[in-house]
């Protein structure tokens, strides 16, 4: 199985804070990694796949990038409804495998 | 637009089946460009992906290693829905389950249930 290590765990940053988020795949994954947002209680939330798509209406703070085994999440200018955690999800190969989320606190 | 809507029990006694349903509107379960998964969440487990359904002129399954002996995943056409059964249940499969599309973007999920918590306890 692939495993996907994601850090840092957790972060605290301020308003309008530039902030990175990393994941590191075991093996190449070329660009099959996507990008979810999570609330309390609720479903995660898609926001990038294919590595660097923003899903549609997602705010263009948000952006991602990478290829083969490293990729990033940046959130340009850190907003108060960005608190939430963050999961990579790697879809090259069954079994799908998602990273250990990164909570952000603001 | 696409939505799911989960249901299934709350609670499962250790050792015996878990089953959750997923009925789908605003598209197929047999559409042959979308693919349909069980997701799980727990405090330990984090997110995990425990399988998929797709049909491609015929079904194919895909299972995650954690489970592969112990899960099917079955669709009903009639009520354009699909189903996880979960065997031999212990504790620690204890979590929130959501089924999710894969339907743009690759394999990726776009849509989501609202989630379903089972408790496996005695």
């Amino acid at each position: 199985d692939i495993q996907m290590t994601q850090s840092p765990s957790s972060l605290s940053a301020s308003e309008g804070d530039r902030v990175t988020i990393t994941c590191r795949a075991s093996q190449d994954i070329r660009n099959d990694l996507g990008w979810y947002q999570q609330t309390p209680g609720k479903a995660p939330k898609r926001l990038i796949f294919a590595a660097y798509i923003l899903q549609s209406g997602v705010p263009s703070r948000f952006s991602g990038s990478g290829f083969g085994t490293e990729f990033t999440l940046t959130i340009s200018s850190l907003q108060p409804e960005d608190l939430a955690t963050y999961y990579c999800l790697q879809y090259n190969t069954f079994p799908l495998t998602f990273g250990g989320g990164t909570k952000v606190e603001i | 637009q696409v939505q799911l809507r989960q249901s299934g029990p709350g609670l499962v006694k250790p050792s015996q089946t878990l089953s959750v349903t997923c009925e789908i509107s605003g598209d197929s379960v047999s559409s042959d460009t979308a693919g349909w998964n069980w997701i799980r969440q727990s405090p330990s487990r984090g997110l995990e992906w425990l399988g998929r359904t797709s049909y491609r002129s015929e079904w194919y399954n895909e299972y995650a290693t954690s489970v592969k002996s112990r899960i099917d995943i079955n669709t009903d056409t009639s009520h354009n829905q699909f189903s996880l059964q979960l065997y031999s249940v212990s504790p620690e499969d204890t979590a929130v389950y959501y089924c999710a599309r894969d339907g743009s973007g690759g394999l990726s999920f776009d849509y989501w249930g609202q989630g379903i918590l089972v408790a496996v306890s005695s």
